[in-house]
């Protein structure tokens, strides 16, 4: 069983649409959740980084941490053409010496 | 943002040729790591570094090697590529011991080898 699981999508939605993308784990020791949002051909950037479990919003994104039930959401609101990527979701403990695991990624296109 | 560089972006290369891809930064990070990435898969971590002269191999077997001199300087060496390395080669940075436990990542570093 892997670690991380992510819909790889491909997910498709009108501009101004609410999106909603979604990682489960089993590791329920996991610290720190992190999404990233991948363009074609670049690096991971990062969008958002919680601790443990709760919301936290940042202009149009918002990232909640259910840790009771291993699940972790990234929403966007009003999504833009720009929003169009490729996001990855990945998690940490510390005890592990700082190692990541990431899910496989979801790709998304905003449709003018 | 993130202060972390990869050279070159973009790399073809001939079937056994030495080659090495650069990675530095400059946010101090004590924590250094390559990971490879592949169309529709995970990242799969190859090396990575706790700071200056320590390497460890991940859990992707691979044929290159990684070395840590500088703390801002984390090079990986192919010492013969072939077409199976053709990927797209990440380098990220995260420094825990200073509260910053995400990873930030570089540009990467796309190589086809012919």
């Amino acid at each position: 069983q892997k670690e991380v699981e992510q819909d790889p999508g491909p997910l498709s939605v009108p501009e101004g649409a609410i999106v909603s993308l979604n990682c489960t784990y089993s590791n329920s020791a996991f610290q720190y959740f992190m999404w990233y949002r991948q363009y074609s051909r670049k690096g991971p950037e990062l969008l958002m980084y919680t601790y443990s479990s709760g919301n936290k919003e940042d202009g149009r994104f918002t990232a909640q941490v259910d840790k009771s039930s291993k699940y972790i959401s990234l929403f966007i609101r009003d999504s833009q053409p720009s929003d169009s990527a490729t996001y990855l979701c990945a998690m940490t403990l510390i005890n592990t010496g700082n190692q990541f695991y990431f899910g496989t990624g979801t790709s998304l296109t905003v449709i003018p | 943002e993130a202060d972390i560089y990869q050279t070159p972006r973009y790399l073809v290369i001939g079937t056994g040729k030495k080659i090495t891809l650069e990675c530095s930064q400059t946010m101090g990070h004590d924590k250094m790591y390559w990971y490879q990435q592949d169309p529709g898969m995970e990242l799969h971590l190859i090396h990575y570094s706790y700071g200056v002269n320590s390497t460890e191999k991940g859990d992707l077997s691979s044929e290159s090697t990684v070395s840590r001199i500088r703390t801002e300087h984390f090079p990986l060496t192919l010492e013969s590529a072939r077409p199976s390395h053709t990927s797209q080669y990440l380098c990220a940075s995260s420094d825990p011991d200073r509260g910053r436990t995400e990873a930030f990542f570089g540009q990467g570093t796309r190589l086809t080898v012919v």
